[in-house]
């Protein structure tokens, strides 16, 4: 079945600098990734659509110059926290769209951020 | 904005007990999904349901998609401990649209 490798699982990081996390299609090709914050016992809020080649599409209100994305290619797509402050501390999921299957959405194991 | 509610919010049952996940909204959704997170994981697909009276039994979950699409239902039966978690249902609106997800229902199944 379609796997979604997400990297790393953990990460603490100092207040100010940037964390990058990273999102794989292990096994299929994904032109559309898409990216998820989760607090503590919440569900998932989608803060933006990667698209392949192209800009990501950011929900309203998140802030396109804290949470960069790229997705340079069909396997790829990364999600940078720059200048992270405590607030931002939350458990980012990805998940990836397999092409071949209506409807297939497969999710990463998710990294727990932290920021001190 | 799409919102899909879920309730109840949190469900604490003893094994071998029935019960029902309901997923509203006042939005049609072309397709319904729902899933099951554990603790530190990213979420697993269980189903979806992309047709309006839909019904999909597995094992002892069954899964109904409401006739107007805009709502669904998860039943289980027996609950056994290896059913706790988080579950989540997510509506889609196309087959390569992004997914709108419910406020999700905890469930905690005990001996």
């Amino acid at each position: 079945g379609a796997v979604v490798s997400q990297h790393p699982s953990r990460v603490i990081c100092k207040s100010g600098t940037s964390v990058k996390i990273e999102c794989r299609s292990l096994d299929f090709q994904a032109t559309t990734m898409f990216w998820y914050r989760q607090f503590p016992k919440q569900s998932l809020m989608l803060m933006a659509t990667s698209n392949e080649g192209s800009k990501a599409t950011y929900e309203q209100g998140v802030e396109k110059d804290k949470f960069l994305i790229n997705h340079a290619s069909l396997t790829l797509s990364t999600l940078t926290v720059t200048s992270a402050h405590p607030e931002d501390s939350s458990f980012y999921i990805c998940s990836a769209r397999e092409l071949t299957r209506d409807y297939g959405y497969t999710f990463g194991s998710g990294t727990r951020l932290t920021v001190v | 904005t799409q919102l899909l509610e879920q309730s109840p919010q949190f469900l604490s049952i003893q094994e071998g007990e029935n019960l029902t996940v309901y997923c509203n909204s006042s939005s049609v959704f072309s397709s319904l999904q729902w899933y099951r997170q554990e603790p530190g994981e990213g979420p697993v697909l269980l189903v979806t349901v992309v047709t309006g009276g839909e019904v999909k039994k597995l094992k002892r979950l069954t899964f109904q998609f409401g006739d107007a699409r805009k709502d669904s239902s998860l039943h289980i039966t027996a609950a056994q401990p290896g059913d706790t978690g988080l579950y989540l249902c997510a509506g889609g609106t196309g087959t390569a649209s992004k997914l709108t997800f419910g406020t999700g229902t905890r469930l905690q199944v005990t001996l």
